[in-house]
């Protein structure tokens, strides 16, 4: 079945270490997104990416880094510069950027 | 910029019960898409519907239905019967052909029906 793979589900980091979220698909999507959300503050746009070797930040993209030398993987860095890495994060991808996104699982980072 | 306004922050209603969630979307852009995702306690979002700003056709899929109103710029969503599967967060988002060819979501509904 086709889908995108965010691992792992749970994610611990001491503070001041980088870490990589894993986002996979296999939807034959051109486009992919990296959102974080945190409570009530509903989903916020960190880096997309339209096409391979292409990418643009978004609202909240400080503190954070990405990668698209594959279609099908989009990883996020997030780096300790980034002052609340604590978060639920969310890869989704879309066939173009006016199509619905398709959402993986999440992986819910913990830094203490 | 975009912006989507979600101000029903939860809603609790009984089983059964019809509801209806709120949704405004405010753009300069005349073309413009609008979507509703349900995020149930598992995490991931599920994408429900996709309206484009020239279409103000009402739409129904079983008790879901969606009320597009581009003068008000309002595109609310209702469930009919609610039944305790319906509890999730919904939210709602704009996509527009202007600014960044993003998607900008509401900061969504918490609902909880209650059996």
């Amino acid at each position: 079945d086709g889908g995108i793979t965010q691992s792992p589900k749970y994610l611990f980091r001491k503070e001041g270490q980088n870490v990589t979220l894993s986002c996979e698909q296999n939807l034959n999507h051109d486009a992919m997104y990296w959102y974080r959300q945190d409570p009530g503050q509903g989903l916020r746009l960190i880096y997309y990416s339209q096409i391979v070797n292409d990418f643009q930040k978004g609202d909240i993209a400080e503190g954070y880094s990405v990668s698209r030398e594959k279609k099908e993987s989009f990883p996020l860095t997030v780096t300790s510069a980034q002052k609340n890495p604590t978060a639920f994060y969310l890869c989704a991808s879309s066939i173009s950027a006016d199509s619905p996104l398709h959402f993986g699982n999440g992986t819910r980072l913990t830094v203490t | 910029a975009q912006k989507v306004t979600q101000a029903q922050t939860e809603i609790s209603v009984v089983e059964k019960e019809d509801v209806t969630l709120d949704c405004v979307y405010e753009t300069r852009d005349t073309t413009y898409y609008l979507f509703w995702y349900k995020q149930p306690p598992s995490g991931e979002l599920v994408f429900l519907i996709r309206r484009n700003s020239f279409d103000e056709q009402n739409e129904i899929s079983g008790r879901y239905s969606w009320n597009f109103q581009k003068s008000t710029s309002s595109f609310n969503f209702t469930i009919t019967a609610s039944q305790v599967v319906d509890s999730a967060v919904y939210f709602c988002a704009g996509w527009d052909s202007g600014g960044y060819q993003k998607v900008t979501f509401g900061t969504g509904t918490k609902l909880q029906v209650i059996p």
